[in-house]
């Protein structure tokens, strides 16, 4: 199956400081990304949808100046969690969608935010 | 109603015994529909794909009901590497969007 990998897998920052995660596609083109928290016993929650070129897209309730996702190529997302706050701690995954193939989604592994 | 709503559990089975789970969702415009297991602090995999006639993959048999808008997942001689979360995943009509249940836990005992 298509991978997709998640970089770093997990960090620990102070509060007020700015991290950012990569996700990408390895052996495919994405055109779409998403990204997802997920607090702990939670189910995945969807952040944003991230279109290849253009601005993602937020759910109702995620602010966009704090999450910063930028998908400048068609195998690389980020998001960026700026002046991260204790409750943002989650873990965090993104997903991709193989270009123009199937609705299928394939999760990278996650990243573990701790912030203290 | 939630737009996609699974029990919990933990359903609690004993090795080599059959175990069943459904998922309802809410909007009768979702048109895919999906099973994805996710170990303890792993990302999510998906386990199978449900199609309206039905989808087997050895021991799982996923199933679709749209009339009563649920979709099944039946696992059969259950072994101890099933033990895991089930997560019922829908899109969300015609939009992108994927929906995720909260999923239900299973384990299976020795």
């Amino acid at each position: 199956g298509a991978v997709v990998s998640q970089h770093p897998s997990w960090v620990i920052c102070k509060s007020g400081t700015s991290v950012k995660i990569e996700c990408r596609s390895l052996d495919f083109q994405a055109t779409t990304m998403f990204w997802y928290r997920q607090f702990p016993k939670q189910s995945l929650m969807l952040m944003a949808t991230s279109n290849e070129g253009s601005k993602a897209t937020y759910e109702q309730g995620v602010e966009k100046d704090k999450f910063l996702i930028n998908h400048a190529s068609l195998t690389l997302s980020t998001l960026t969690v700026t002046s991260a706050h204790p409750e943002d701690s989650s873990f965090y995954i993104c997903s991709a969608r193989e270009l123009a193939v199937t609705d299928t989604q394939y999760f990278g592994p996650g990243t573990r935010l701790t912030v203290l | 109603r939630k737009e996609v709503e699974q029990d919990p559990g933990p359903f609690n089975v004993p090795e080599g015994a059959t175990v069943a789970f459904n998922c309802t969702y809410s909007n009768s415009a979702s048109q895919s529909f999906f099973w994805y297991r996710q170990d303890c602090r792993k990302e999510p995999k998906l386990l199978m794909s449900v199609y309206s006639s039905g989808n087997e993959d050895g021991r799982f048999t996923a199933q679709l009901n749209r009339a009563s808008q649920y979709i099944s997942l039946l696992i059969r001689d259950s072994k101890l590497s099933d033990s895991a979360t089930y997560l019922c995943v829908v899109n969300k009509g015609r939009d992108d969007k994927i929906i995720f249940g909260k999923g239900t836990r299973l384990h299976i005992l020795p």
